[in-house]
């Protein structure tokens, strides 16, 4: 079956601190996708990878093709970051689809 | 408009009626996905479209829940006699066709039934 997990399923932290989210998926993709959905909000796409780092402000996505693993790491995190973060792959040979994790729950606390 | 636009953002309905919810995607884009989130959980598929045609409907739940795409860039997805679980988030996404493209979601339409 070809799934998505994420770990932590929540997350609590304290402001300033460090934060990585973990996505790992059972088969090969084309692409994978970080979004963050704010409590009764929209998704936000933070990023797209396929291969390497990306990095915007204070976030940073890695991806590992060979290990089928992805982290997002939050530097210095602040009250405004919490929210779901989700990790969304398209499957190399399923098409055009997106398949979500399940989503991780950040809580920042001032 | 720049982003991909849902509208409305939020509809109430009473149970057993009619719902239409619309996708603006972003322009150029050929490809058209919904999704819909139910409380607590990660979004789940109900259909792509790749220009007009509905290229994998696999993911509507039944036969009530019906979308269209008749010109290849608006899309509305139709929910007949609606029912109390059909409520949640419901998503849009758009992106460029081809594999690698990065893809842009909508804010959702938050549909609750009565």
């Amino acid at each position: 079956k070809n799934e998505v997990e994420q770990s932590p399923q929540n997350l609590t932290a304290q402001e300033g601190e460090f934060i990585t989210i973990n996505c790992s998926y059972s088969v090969g993709i084309s692409a994978l996708h970080w979004l963050q959905q704010h409590p009764g909000g929209g998704i936000v796409s933070l990023f797209m990878l396929s291969s390497g780092k990306k990095k915007h402000g204070r976030l940073i996505a890695t991806i590992n093709i060979q290990e089928k693993h992805s982290s997002l790491h939050i530097t210095a995190s602040h009250p405004r970051d919490s929210a779901v973060y989700i990790c969304a792959v398209r499957w190399e040979d399923y098409g055009q689809n997106f398949v979500f994790g399940p989503g991780t729950r950040l809580s920042v606390l001032p | 408009g720049a982003g991909v636009s849902q509208t409305p953002s939020n509809k109430v309905t009473e149970k057993g009626k009619y719902v239409e919810l619309r996708c603006d995607p972003i322009s150029g884009h050929t490809a058209l996905y919904w999704y819909r989130q139910s409380l607590g959980q990660g979004p789940e598929f109900l259909i792509y479209f790749q220009g007009t045609g509905a290229a994998d409907d696999s993911g509507l739940p039944n036969d009530r829940f019906f979308a269209v795409r008749p010109e290849g860039s608006v899309s509305t997805l139709k929910i007949q006699r609606t029912e109390r679980g059909d409520s949640a988030v419901y998503l849009c996404a758009s992106s460029p066709l081809g594999r690698g493209s990065e893809a842009f979601f909508g804010q959702g339409t938050r549909l609750t039934v009565v």
